[in-house]
């Protein structure tokens, strides 16, 4: 298995350029997760998804779009980038929390993301 | 309203205890965690607590609740140069949509001496 993976691990921007950040799991996650976090500020959540075709705005979620077609992928587009999404952005994929499971979360390893 | 506090940063001595508290405010929390997040890396999951329990061991791993002054530690026996990292400590939250919300606190960093 190899858990969440993320791709890609680095990239500079320039202010208006768009990009898209890839995440995948191989664990049959129901709900995936997409965090920016920043010095001084810890885990923030952006949007995030309770299964395949469904998505949700979460605490911090202007600039940004996500989309879950397959339940595998859970992709974050940056249509016109800005210096403020200087970050770097985690990935996350859990199963609800049910009798005798905790619902945590398992994470990817992160891309940095600078915008110039 | 749902927050989770932790102190900023904590120094120990190679072979000393670590204890690193954290403080939430939503007394329907059900499941608390804690996270490790080692330099350049995503965060790892270390151990979680259901509310009915008081306490739990996992190794060199003591986590502590007190419902009561909503009040979560994380204990480190026996600290190694290792443990050097981000503790986040964590709270799980349902929804009214049944969504089980986490909320993450700011992180405590662990700089652990020789």
């Amino acid at each position: 298995n190899a858990g969440v993976t993320q791709t890609p691990k680095f990239r500079v921007l320039k202010t208006g350029q768009s990009m898209t950040l890839l995440c995948a799991q191989d664990m049959n996650h129901e709900y995936m997760y997409w965090y920016r976090q920043d010095p001084g500020m810890g885990l923030r959540l952006i949007h995030y998804s309770v299964g395949e075709g469904t998505t949700a705005k979460g605490e911090v979620p202007d600039g940004y779009n996500v989309s879950r077609l397959k339940k595998q992928n859970f992709l974050l587009g940056l249509e016109s980038a800005a210096p403020s999404q200087t970050s770097v952005y985690f990935c996350a994929s859990s199963t609800p929390r049910s009798s005798g499971r905790a619902g945590e979360q398992f994470f990817g390893p992160g891309t940095r993301l600078t915008v110039l | 309203g749902e927050d989770v506090e932790q102190s900023l940063f904590l120094s120990v001595r190679e072979g000393d205890s670590s204890v690193i508290n954290c403080t939430y405010t939503d007394s329907s929390s059900t499941y608390l965690y804690w996270y490790k997040q080692e330099p350049g890396a995503g965060l790892q999951l270390l151990t979680y607590i259901f509310s009915n329990m008081d306490m739990k061991q996992d190794q060199r791993l003591t986590v502590l609740l007190n419902k009561k002054d909503k009040h979560l530690s994380l204990r480190i026996a026996d600290t190694q140069t290792g443990d050097s990292a981000i503790y986040f400590c964590a709270e799980s939250l349902k929804t009214s949509g049944g969504y089980q919300k986490v909320t993450f606190g700011i992180g405590t960093k662990l700089q652990v001496i020789p």
